[in-house]
């Protein structure tokens, strides 16, 4: 069994200054782990994700997570914020041992607002 | 260039009627999936596809059906819907291997008059 926990279901920082969206996970294999942006009235796109290889990732527009397994977190983090970063964030957990490992667990999601 | 592109991205149907969502992919992808996505809610996996296998999740509605003639499209079928199923209807898919991100379309918004 799998699932994730956003620890935040809204955060409010002014422009310029760093973000933080927290996000725990649970799984009873070694997992895959994203996330995912999503606008109004749009899909959803892919910041990051983590597969088993460097704990630190990188991911678009300035956005970085790291994997800590000790902690069973998976933060997502930017150093500015800029008002276009405003939206949805969903963090997502895939089983990573194979079989049906292409079915994901969604977090509830944090909405991210960035004040002028 | 999209590779998920789903149509129409806005549809308005009355109580009942049946309405239709497409989806197609340029990715080739194995898996196909459709979720459902209510305000402010994540995203709800309704049934998904592993080349032609069909999988049902077990609370999706019967009123919910899904046809994938090709690899490259697959189709939502909305039988009678209700009140209930106004929401975001997002098509993604994957190639199902280990780590395999989704990329999802724009969604198809349904309005039930």
């Amino acid at each position: 069994a799998q699932s994730v926990t956003q620890l935040d279901s809204h955060v409010s920082v002014s422009e310029g200054t760093p973000v933080l969206l927290r996000c725990n996970y649970s799984s009873s294999y070694s997992p895959s782990l994203f996330w995912y942006v999503q606008h109004p009235n749009k899909g959803l796109q892919l910041l990051l994700k983590y597969t088993s290889a460097a704990t630190l990732v990188k991911g678009i527009n300035g956005f970085e997570a790291e994997f800590k397994k000790s902690e069973t977190s998976f933060h997502l983090t930017k150093p500015s914020a800029h008002m276009s970063d405003a939206a949805e964030y969903f963090c997502v957990v895939s089983r990573g041992s194979g079989g049906s490992n292409y079915k994901l667990t969604f977090g509830k999601g944090t909405l991210l607002t960035v004040n002028p | 260039d999209a590779m998920v592109i789903q149509n129409p991205r806005y549809q308005v149907t009355q109580f009942g009627k049946p309405v239709t969502l497409s989806c197609s992919q340029t990715l080739n992808h194995n898996v196909m999936y459709w979720y459902q996505q209510k305000s402010s809610q994540a995203p709800k996996l309704l049934f998904h596809y592993y080349d032609k296998d069909f999988n049902n999740e077990a609370d999706t509605p019967d009123n919910f059906q899904s046809r994938r003639p090709n690899t490259s499209f697959c189709f939502l079928d909305i039988r009678s819907p209700g009140l209930g199923d106004a929401a975001m209807y997002l098509c993604a898919t994957s190639g199902g291997g280990r780590g395999g991100e989704l990329f999802f379309g724009e969604g198809s918004r349904l309005t039930v008059l």
